[in-house]
């Protein structure tokens, strides 16, 4: 079965570079959750897209930005980067109540 | 608070021994209920939910929870454990019920660390 693709897998920046994160969610889902992960943390939930358009917001900074496209697939942009940046992002994407993740954007902020 | 508890941290277990996770939550209303697992390095694999009905739902990899509402828990069980089920185990809940249209974001306990011993 099909599932959640992110890219890229790891990700290396400087601090005060940019990154961009994508995530293409399982076919004919039509929501996608973006999570942060961060060291030996549990993901705490940064933003939400519905049908392409945002729905939800957490804890995202700012400096963040994320989108949803036409096809489903969704962008997390992330300016300025900061050390504190550094964790394992997270996309699920879902039909129903059930969330299915990606492997994750391991991010590195040096 | 609302809030979901994982009180244990770390748990060791040897092969073959049975397994309890323990999870609590506090919100108004029952939330929806998750239990994902978590390889190092790895996405998270959802093992079961809980969302109404039988209070012992039957997951993959032998894995059972079972909700109970007046102890606000959701606890994860398996009877015999094998050295692949070492992991990160992540209690979960959707705190708002019957909403749709992505506002079903998860809010995650603190997990509990798996270590399983020959």
């Amino acid at each position: 079965a099909a599932g959640v693709i992110q890219s890229p897998r790891h990700l290396i920046k400087e601090k005060r570079e940019t990154a961009t994160l994508k995530c293409y969610p399982i076919p004919r889902h039509d929501t996608v959750y973006w999570y942060q992960q961060g060291p030996g943390q549990d993901p705490q939930f940064l933003i939400s897209f519905y049908e392409k358009m945002q729905s939800d917001k957490g804890s995202i900074p700012d400096r963040f930005s994320a989108q949803q496209f036409s096809d489903y697939h969704s962008e997390l942009n992330m300016s300025s980067l900061e050390l504190g940046d550094s964790a394992l992002y997270f996309c699920a994407s879902s039909l129903n109540y059930e969330q299915y993740f990606g492997p994750g954007t391991r991010l590195t902020v040096t | 608070a609302q809030s979901v508890t994982q009180p244990d941290i770390h748990i060791t277990v040897s092969e073959g021994a049975s397994l309890e996770l323990r999870c609590n939550y506090s919100y108004g209303a029952t939330p929806y209920l998750f239990w994902y697992v978590q390889s190092p390095g790895q996405g998270l694999q959802l093992l079961l939910k809980y969302f109404s009905g039988d209070t012992l739902v039957q997951g993959i990899k032998g894995f059972e929870a079972e909700f109970k509402r007046s102890q606000s828990s959701f606890n994860l069980r398996k009877p015999s454990v094998h050295w692949s089920d070492a992991a990160e185990y992540f209690c979960a809940v959707v705190p708002l019920r019957g909403f749709s249209g992505g506002y079903n974001k998860l809010i995650f306990g603190a997990g509990t660390r798996l270590a399983v011993h020959p």
